[in-house]
């Protein structure tokens, strides 16, 4: 089975730009995560949805940055304007809630975001 | 406070032997779960262990094991004979909650480097 899919892995844009990242779940997954991970701050969590909905978005940063779930298989992060600081590997995960089971997440490859 | 600590930045550890992460948390809820994931040079998040707050015998799979000591809080990795491609940052992560809950804490990580 194909795991977390993203893209683009890498992305370099000038500030203010806008930028987009793109991911495909795992199929049948529910919970889809979006992190960013830094030297200075770690793995953080961004947003994420169950069965597409937004659940809990307080650690994404500021308004500049939003987060679509339009259907089960897509999910897109976009920040506009871009700022030299948002510069990071930005990781989707996707996990699924059957009661019982670990509810692990699976990570995507990332995608290293470089704002010039 | 800091929900998961990690306490070695770094670690150097011969091929062949044995090697003990540390990973302690900090949570009243008694329902929990805590996770350890590698990441690679490559850059992805590769999940490699689970351990509930209600499972009574510690985790294991394959070389990895978790020493779980509920009373001390911690969960610690250990991976048996180490091998070169065991070179990577690991972190330790926890689940406040029941599964389901789904939000994940990581701690800082620890690099660990195995030698020929």
């Amino acid at each position: 089975d194909a795991g977390v899919i993203q893209s683009p892995r890498h992305e370099v844009t000038e500030m203010g730009q806008e930028v987009t990242l793109r991911c495909k779940p795992i199929s049948g997954h529910d919970y889809l995560f979006w992190y960013r991970q830094t030297m200075m701050r770690g793995l953080e969590l961004l947003i994420y949805f169950n069965n597409n909905v937004p659940i809990d978005d307080s650690g994404m940063p500021e308004d500049r940055f939003s987060a679509k779930m339009p259907n089960a298989s897509f999910s897109t992060l976009k920040i506009q304007p871009s700022e030299p600081r948002d510069s990071a590997v930005y990781f989707c995960a996707s996990s699924f809630s059957l009661q019982g089971s670990t509810d692990t997440q699976y990570f995507g490859p990332g995608t290293r975001l470089t704002v010039l | 406070a800091q929900k998961i600590t990690q306490t070695q930045p770094g670690m150097f550890v011969q091929e062949k032997e044995a090697v003990t992460l540390d990973c302690t948390y900090d949570t009243s809820d008694p329902s929990y779960g805590l996770f350890w994931y590698k990441q690679p040079s490559s850059g992805e998040m590769i999940f490699l262990i689970y351990q509930g707050s209600y499972d009574q015998q510690n985790a294991t799979e394959g070389r990895y094991s978790l020493n779980f000591q509920k009373a001390r809080k911690s969960a610690n990795l250990v991976i048996s004979a180490s091998q070169l491609g065991d070179s990577a940052m690991y972190f330790c992560a926890m689940r406040e909650g029941r599964a389901g809950a789904q939000k994940l804490v990581f701690g800082q990580g620890t690099r660990l480097t195995i030698n020929p």
